[in-house]
């Protein structure tokens, strides 16, 4: 069985500031997908960002990139520019690439300071 | 479109009473999933679906029932509700195909209690 670990229960960082999320994951399979989630206060999850494996590089999405080592089994989320809108409790999840199924962390809270 | 909606949006069980939430999807998407969230914790997979009239237990399936009866619907059922269901219940969706990203797609959310 695949698990996700989410090793920091709670960030803060100033606003315009860089902020870094870790994520580490177990599994045995060699293809696969990796997402972060972003739940804000409205409860909604978003999807932030996506990495597949079979791909070398590092996903970006405008302030949002990853640092995905596979051999490692780390998939880390860096926050550019943090803006009071990215509040939220972030999810790294995981599925197979034929089984669909999400496999989520325990989350991170983040707290972006005026 | 509408995305994935959940009905109702909160709830308040007795202990023992009965209910079905339903997720509602209009993307015509083949898999469905219910996932259920507690304090602290990420989400974790109930059941899920992947095409009409299937089912199959996800991580946590014990005490719910599923139905697919509809592509577009997906319903979860508590026969005798416990205080250990108290958590929030969230509705997604995914089409695999779909430029094989697997991203799915999640629903507001409903707010369960259970006294």
């Amino acid at each position: 069985a695949q698990t996700v670990t989410q090793s920091q229960p709670e960030m803060s960082v100033q606003e315009a500031e860089t902020v870094t999320l870790s994520c580490t994951y177990d599994t045995s399979e060699n293809n696969y997908y990796l997402f972060w989630y972003k739940q804000p206060p409205s409860r909604q999850m978003i999807l932030v960002i996506r990495q597949e494996a079979y791909k070398q590089q590092n996903a970006t999405e405008n302030r949002f990139s990853v640092n995905f080592q596979k051999a490692a089994k780390s998939f880390s989320l860096k926050i550019s520019d943090s803006q009071l809108g990215d509040t939220a409790m972030y999810f790294c999840a995981f599925t197979k690439a034929a089984g669909n199924k999400l496999t989520f962390g325990g989350g991170t809270r983040v707290l972006v300071k005026p | 479109n509408a995305g994935v909606t959940q009905t109702p949006k909160f709830r308040v069980l007795k202990t023992g009473q009965s209910m079905t939430l339903l997720c509602a999807q209009d993307m015509n998407h083949e898999y469905m999933y219910w996932y259920r969230q507690d304090p602290g914790m990420g989400l974790r997979l109930i059941h899920y679906s992947v095409g009409e009239g299937t089912t199959a237990k996800g991580e946590v399936p014990d005490g719910y029932n599923v139905s697919r009866l509809k592509k577009q619907n997906f319903l979860l059922g508590l026969e005798s509700a416990a205080p250990s269901q108290t958590s929030v219940y969230f509705c997604a969706s995914s089409y695999p195909a779909v430029a094989l990203s697997y991203e799915q797609y999640f629903g507001p959310g409903t707010r369960l209690t259970v006294t």
